[in-house]
């Protein structure tokens, strides 16, 4: 039931752009994204929930395809900091839970 | 806010033992969960629960039990650790309702020899 993520490593210069995506199987009622740095926990970034909505944060922003049951993260003018791995997790409806499973990540390098 | 916090740091164990993972937050989320980190594996769901009194399976429960009977605790326990339960271990926690993000704790890094 893990989302099943693409590609497993992207390598970008400073200021290139990038996208992540993320799919499901199964119907899904919210899409989460994180990124995690080496050696520490992860961070949220966006949450997206069923109805298509695209959500920004800075220069990054995510779509979320729900016919398709895919989303997909964008990066932009990628930044040092963007280094890191980044995980999609994906919520179905089961009952009164919902539990949230991960895709096996994406790890991105930005390089100066 | 102290957040999602964690003990040990790190742990190493020898086959057969047990141990208990800490986990607490001070947020007041209902939703509690553990996770475990392999490498190229990402984030493993191991038990959930939505409240005190209630918890659930994920997706890789054998080998750990988990009990909660607070709202701010939600510890893990591994009954007879073997050197497949090496892994560095998540908890995180977050409000049920729709749209709330979740919080990680720092993890607990765990070798079983």
């Amino acid at each position: 039931q893990q989302p099943v993520q693409s590609p497993q490593a992207v390598i970008l210069r400073e200021g290139e752009d990038a996208v992540i995506n993320c799919s499901s199987s199964k119907a899904l009622y919210s899409v989460h994204w994180y990124r995690q740095k080496h050696g520490e926990a992860p961070v949220f970034l966006m949450i997206l929930l069923k109805g298509g909505e695209q959500k920004g944060h800075e220069k990054i922003s995510a779509s979320f395809n729900e016919k398709k049951q895919q989303s997909s993260l964008y990066l932009t003018a990628s930044q040092l900091s963007y280094s890191g791995t980044y995980f999609c997790g994906t919520e179905i409806e089961a009952g009164s839970a919902r539990q949230l499973t991960f895709g096996s990540g994406t790890q991105l390098t930005v390089l100066p | 806010n102290a957040g999602v916090t964690q003990t040990p740091k790190f742990q190493v164990l020898k086959t057969g033992q047990s141990m208990t993972l800490q986990c607490a937050q001070d947020m007041n989320h209902e939703y509690m969960s553990w996770y475990r980190q392999d490498p190229g594996m990402g984030l493993r769901l191991i038990h959930y629960s939505v409240g005190a009194g209630i918890t659930d399976q994920g997706e890789v429960p054998n080998g750990y039990n988990v009990s909660r009977s607070t709202t701010e605790d939600f510890p893990l326990r591994l009954l007879s650790a073997a050197p497949s339960q090496t892994s560095v271990y998540f908890c995180a926690s977050r409000l049920l309702r729709t749209g709330n993000e979740q919080f990680f704790g720092p993890g607990t890094r765990l070798t079983v020899l």
